[in-house]
């Protein structure tokens, strides 16, 4: 079956550290994969994209990586502060659909 | 995002009754979706819909219906709502603009239901 699957634990870190986050499918071939940031009681918020040919994609602080034959992409804050705080979400649209597909997200905490 | 506004906010209502979820935007994209949102289960699509005419069924619709009333409108209906539909609501909103079919997606903040 398809399945998204990001780290169900929240991710502790100390402010200052690199965080990485982890995003991994199965079945599916994505044309691309989108990173998003919710914060409690609100929206997600769209942060990255990295398309099926790309291995990395930088915007300030923020790095993903894509590797399409483990299936798998890496979001990585580095210099991570206490507002960093919220819970990631990885999405990709496999190549025929017109949709989104979501993973559950991951919590990060940067303690100060 | 003040772009799309959900309403209402908060709701809570009683099993069997029937309720409407209403989102509004004003970024001219002609893509609309609702989704709720469960604790670990992330995002899940209950309808979609491309442009005004247009309107398709995501993984979870039963027990929803949807309208769209014009560009920037779309609403969801629970028709008689039970206690398994208490859940975070999102309508979201996207436009295939720019160089890729990027399709991404702009949230509003959110309908929380409880339904008892």
């Amino acid at each position: 079956s398809q399945k998204i699957e990001q780290n169900s634990e929240a991710l502790n870190i100390q402010e200052g550290k690199t965080a990485t986050l982890t995003c991994n499918y199965t079945n599916y071939s994505p044309a691309y994969l989108q990173w998003y940031r919710q914060d409690p009681g609100r929206g997600p918020v769209f942060l990255l994209l990295i398309r099926e040919n790309e291995k990395e994609k930088r915007k300030e602080r923020l790095k993903v990586t894509f590797d399409t034959t483990l299936k798998q992409s890496l979001f990585h804050i580095t210099a991570s502060q206490p507002a960093d705080s919220a819970t990631y979400l990885c999405a990709l649209i496999s190549g025929g659909y017109n949709k989104l597909i979501f993973g559950a997200g991951t919590r990060l905490a940067v303690h100060p | 995002d003040a772009d799309v506004t959900q309403t209402p906010r908060n709701r809570i209502t009683k099993t069997g009754k029937r309720i409407m979820l209403e989102c509004s935007q004003t970024k001219g994209h002609d893509r609309m979706y609702w989704y709720r949102q469960d604790p670990g289960l992330g995002l899940r699509l209950i309808y979609y819909s491309f442009d005004v005419k247009d309107i398709n069924k995501g993984e979870i619709s039963d027990g929803y219906s949807v309208s769209r009333q014009a560009q920037a409108k779309f609403s969801l209906s629970l028709e008689s709502a039970i206690p398994n539909q208490t859940a975070l609501y999102f309508c979201a909103t996207s436009d295939l603009t720019g160089e890729t079919r990027k399709e991404t997606q702009y949230f509003g903040p959110g309908t929380r239901l409880l339904v008892l």
